[in-house]
């Protein structure tokens, strides 16, 4: 399984946009790149995913490099109800959707 | 539209019994289907998937099993449950092979004790 890396929290102001970066070294040409998160006692929610292009949903923004070996999914303007865990996530070929630690984000009022 | 239920929401069994953790899918069809588990503090770990009917991939040798007797039906099941199966079991479901997003059901909070 192609595996990603994040780091494992990071804080951010409310009403601040927010940076959440993802690396994917070892991306095939056919991974799509997924964004979950994961509020405390909920399921993952999903985020946005793209292939090459940046994507933008109501969400949030998906920048991808143009090597495709890293992301960063964007919140424009981060409210309380952002503090989450975001996930990155390689999906292709393969049936399986393999979370790694994700990233702890808290919001600071 | 197509939602997911997976129930109960909460269960306490003691050491020993079994477990049955049933997921249903409405409004798609032959959807991939996946469960989870989050221990307390850890992140989810892919126990099971499933890309049809009787057609189940084990992901970690465990003390669990899964069944998909019906196309929208999953089932989690163990016949004798352990301390260490404690935890928050979620069901997902996708259309396409990791092509389009998942959706996931508010999961189930087993205790074992």
């Amino acid at each position: 399984d192609a595996k990603t890396t994040q780091p494992n929290s990071m804080e951010s102001n409310e009403e601040e946009p927010v940076h959440l970066p993802c690396n994917h070294s070892t991306i095939s040409g056919t991974d799509y790149i997924h964004w979950y998160r994961q509020l405390p006692s909920q399921g993952p929610e999903y985020v946005i995913h793209g292939l090459t292009s940046n994507v933008n949903n109501r969400m949030a923004s998906l920048a991808i490099a143009e090597d495709r070996k890293s992301s960063t999914l964007i919140l424009h303007r981060a409210t309380l109800r952002d503090a989450a865990v975001y996930y990155c996530i390689l999906s292709g070929r393969d049936d399986k959707i393999i979370f790694g630690k994700g990233t702890r984000l808290h919001i600071l009022p | 539209s197509q939602t997911i239920h997976q129930w109960p929401a909460t269960l306490v069994q003691p050491v020993g019994s079994p477990l049955s953790l049933e997921c249903t899918v409405e409004g798609t069809s032959n959807p991939n289907l996946y469960w989870y588990r989050q221990a307390a503090g850890r992140g989810l770990q892919l126990l099971f998937y499933s890309v049809g009917i009787g057609q189940i991939s084990s992901e970690v040798p465990q003390n669990l099993s899964a069944s998909r007797p019906q196309d929208r039906q999953f089932i989690l099941s163990s016949k004798k449950l352990l301390l260490s199966d404690s935890g928050f079991y979620l069901c997902a479901w996708s259309k396409t092979r990791g092509l389009s997003e998942a959706f996931f059901g508010q999961g189930t909070r087993l205790t074992v004790v």
